[in-house]
């Protein structure tokens, strides 16, 4: 049980594009889900708390314009990367909390490494 | 302000020797989380323990085994007889009881030879 998967994998898209990550909760609901980037041989940095039917909470220095993020369903959330560049080829990793939040466990998606040529 | 710091950036070891990763961290509050995460090349990540404030035991499980300190604010990993399987990059993590956020270590890349 709690499995998070992220859809794509893996993406390669020109510049100036955009581009749209899914993270979904497939055995359980989540009313929360966490959006983290990764960027080579670095850690994961959190970018944005995702609210079921509610906006999106970001961190300071994350460009709320750039990173789209919805939560439409209590299973699924996602990051639509608007405009993509160059600087914007990392891993996103996204991580959901179940909503009974028992134990406060967080599980995480297998991430999706976008590529910006 | 609230930090997790992982000082060894990479380690390399031969298989079956011991290895530590340290992990420090830094809250003021009293009741928190603790969390090692391992994230092989593939990128996923993958949970190996988490660990409240008020729970100091350290924990065995089968080559794993965790050293939970308060008074030194640290909370170390040690991977006994090692194996090419364990390298990894290996993630120390801390939750505040207030919020479901992970504030993340820098990692430590460990690298197990044959």
């Amino acid at each position: 049980g709690a499995v998070v998967s992220q859809h794509p994998s893996w993406v390669i898209c020109k510049s100036g594009t955009s581009v749209k990550i899914e993270c979904r909760s497939l055995d359980f609901q989540a009313t929360t889900m966490f959006w983290y980037r990764q960027f080579p041989k670095q850690s994961l940095m959190l970018m944005a708390t995702s609210n079921e039917g509610s906006k999106a909470t970001y961190e300071q220095g994350v460009e709320k314009d750039k990173f789209l993020i919805n939560h439409a369903s209590l299973t699924l959330s996602t990051l639509t990367v608007t405009s993509a560049h160059p600087e914007d080829s990392s891993f996103y990793i996204c991580s959901a909390l179940p909503r009974d939040r028992v134990t406060g466990e967080l599980f995480f998606g297998e991430g999706s490494r976008l590529t910006v040529l | 302000a609230q930090k997790v710091t992982q000082a060894q950036t990479e380690i390399s070891v031969v298989e079956k020797e011991d290895v530590t990763l340290d992990c420090v961290y830094e809250t003021r509050d009293t009741t928190y989380y603790l969390f090692w995460y391992k994230q092989p090349p593939s990128g996923e990540l993958v949970f190996l323990i988490r660990r409240n404030s008020f729970d100091e035991q350290n924990e065995i499980s089968g080559r794993y085994s965790w050293n939970f300190q308060k008074s030194t604010s640290s909370f170390n990993f040690t991977i006994t007889a090692s194996q090419v399987v364990d390298s990894a990059v290996y993630f120390c993590a801390l939750r505040m009881d207030s919020s479901y956020k992970l504030i993340f270590g820098s990692g430590t890349r460990l690298l197990v030879r044959p």
